[in-house]
């Protein structure tokens, strides 16, 4: 059975830091997702990770893929207060069409 | 394009009455997906279409629970009988699919519903 697990679960950045979340699974995954949520708003795509070493960015925001290490990251380069979501990461396996999500990440960004 | 729509956006029911929840996936997605959202459980699969096949049911909390898709487009998510741990919000999502592969997918504004 997959599990995803993500820390932290809250964290607090000052504008212009960097930091990086992680997400460990545990059975293999041929697919990682990241997504975004504001408070009281939906679920947005931010990145779709198909293979080891899979590489994306977007902005400030840049996430990886080791499947050997069963671990992805998504790095926030020079925070900005925009940022400040819910950060959550999903697995999904071969034809099994649900995805399986972390708790979640709440990043607050402050000046 | 026009994105998943889900109605109503909220709905607040007493305990015990039945209630509908709808989803109008992305026109030519294939794959349908509900999933519920409540701060004690976090981010839950409950059920999943795909084409024609049987749906995979495997994330239902209870028999109270259940859906359908008609005409492989809209889905309405039953629940029976609620209960105030039913509350949460029931968020829908679509993607594309190649046989047994899934495609990315698009989450709708969700339902929030509360169960007084």
């Amino acid at each position: 059975e997959l599990k995803v697990e993500q820390n932290p679960l809250f964290l607090s950045m000052q504008e212009g830091k960097n930091y990086t979340i992680y997400c460990n699974y545990s059975t293999t995954s041929d697919r990682l997702y990241w997504y975004r949520q504001d408070p009281g708003k939906s679920l947005e795509s931010l990145f779709v990770l198909l293979s080891n070493g899979a590489v994306k960015q977007e902005g400030r925001l840049m996430a990886s893929l080791d499947t050997k290490a069963r671990l992805s990251t998504l790095h926030i380069t020079a925070a900005v207060h925009d940022l400040s979501a819910t950060y959550f990461c999903a697995g999904g396996r071969g034809s099994q069409g649900n995805l399986i999500f972390g708790k979640g990440t709440k990043l607050s960004v402050k000046p | 394009g026009a994105g998943v729509s889900q109605s109503p956006s909220n709905k607040v029911t007493e305990k015990g009455k039945d209630v509908e929840l709808r989803c109008d996936p992305i026109s030519g997605h294939t794959a349908l997906y509900w999933y519920r959202q409540s701060l004690g459980q976090g981010l839950e699969f409950l059920i999943y279409f795909q084409g024609n096949s049987a749906p995979d049911k495997s994330g239902l909390p209870s028999d109270r629970f259940s859906a359908e898709r008609t005409g492989g487009s809209v889905s309405t998510l039953t629940i029976q009988r609620t209960q105030q741990e039913d509350s949460a919000v029931y968020l829908c999502a679509s993607s594309l699919a190649w046989g047994r592969i899934m495609g990315e997918q698009y989450f709708g504004p969700g339902t929030r519903l509360t169960v007084t």
